[in-house]
C-alpha cells in the first residue's frame, strides 16, 4: 500500500514552454502533498505544500507564478513549471501524507520527474 | 538557523556493518526520519525516532539522542543493493521536514 505515482517520469522541453507534472496517490487519500526539487548530490528542497481545495503554501524564494500548484482532489496534485528555463532543470519529487495519518507520520514519495530544459 | 550534518560519502564492504551519523540543530524537534534513496529514484522510508534509544528493524537500526542532537543509522550484513544515499531528516516545531544532504554509501565486494 501507500503508493504514489508521478507522470511523466522524465521530460525534455524547450526553453519558454510550460511543463505539467502530475502526482497521484494510488491507494490512499492525501489531503496534503508536498513538492520538492533536488539538484545532483544535494538535499531535497521543499518548494511548496499543497492542501486539497486550498492554495498551496510556497517556501521562501519559490516563485508561485512560475511553479503553479493545483490540488483539485484528494488523490491528485499537479505542478506546472511555466516558461521553463535551463536553470529549472532538476529532479522534481512529490510526496503525499495520508489524510488519516498523523502529522509526524512518514510521507510517501513518488518516483520523481527528471526535467531537462534545453 | 537550522542545520543537518551527515558525512558526504562512506565506503564499506559487503557483509560488514556501517554506521551513518547525523547531527542536527533545529527549531524544535518532532522526530527524526531516515530515508534510503537510490540514484535517480525517490526516497523510501526506513525509520522514525522521536524518543531516545535504539529502534531495530531487520538489518537496519536507528538510534537517537535528543540531548546530543544526534542520530545514527546502523546497517548490518551489508548487501550490494544497500549502495544508495541515506537521508536524515528532522521534523521541526512547525512539523516541517528539514533535510540533510544525504550520505552516499558505496558497498564494495
Amino acid at each position: 500500500g501507500a503508493v504514489v505515482s508521478q507522470h511523466p517520469s522524465w521530460v525534455i522541453c524547450k526553453s519558454g514552454t510550460s511543463v505539467k507534472i502530475e502526482c497521484r496517490s494510488l491507494d490512499f487519500q492525501a489531503t496534503t502533498m508536498f513538492w520538492y526539487r533536488q539538484f545532483p548530490k544535494q538535499s531535497l528542497m521543499l518548494m511548496a505544500t499543497s492542501n486539497e481545495g486550498s492554495k498551496a503554501t510556497y517556501e521562501q524564494g519559490v516563485e508561485k507564478d512560475k511553479f503553479l500548484i493545483n490540488h483539485a482532489s484528494l488523490t491528485l496534485s499537479t505542478l506546472t513549471v511555466t516558461s521553463a528555463h535551463p536553470e529549472d532543470s532538476s529532479f522534481y519529487i512529490c510526496s503525499a501524507r495520508p489524510t488519516l495519518a498523523g502529522v509526524t507520520d512518514t510521507q510517501y514519495f513518488g518516483p520523481g520527474t527528471r526535467l531537462t530544459v534545453l | 538557523g537550522q542545520n543537518i550534518d551527515q558525512p558526504t560519502e562512506m565506503t564499506a564492504t559487503e557483509g560488514a556493518i556501517v554506521q551513518i551519523n547525523c547531527t542536527y540543530q533545529t527549531s524544535g524537534f518532532n522526530g527524526l526520519f531516515w530515508y534510503q534513496q537510490h540514484a535517480g529514484e525517490a526516497p523510501t522510508f526506513l525509520s522514525y525516532n522521536v524518543l531516545d534509544g535504539l529502534e531495530e528493524k531487520g538489518r537496519f537500526s536507528s538510534f537517537l539522542s535528543r540531548s546530543k542532537g544526534y542520530s545514527y543509522l546502523l546497517l548490518k550484513e551489508l548487501q550490494m543493493k544497500d549502495s544508495a544515499s541515506y537521508l536524515c531528516a528532522v521534523m521541526d516545531s512547525n512539523y516541517q521536514l528539514i533535510w540533510g544532504a544525504g550520505t552516499k554509501l558505496i558497498i564494495k565486494p
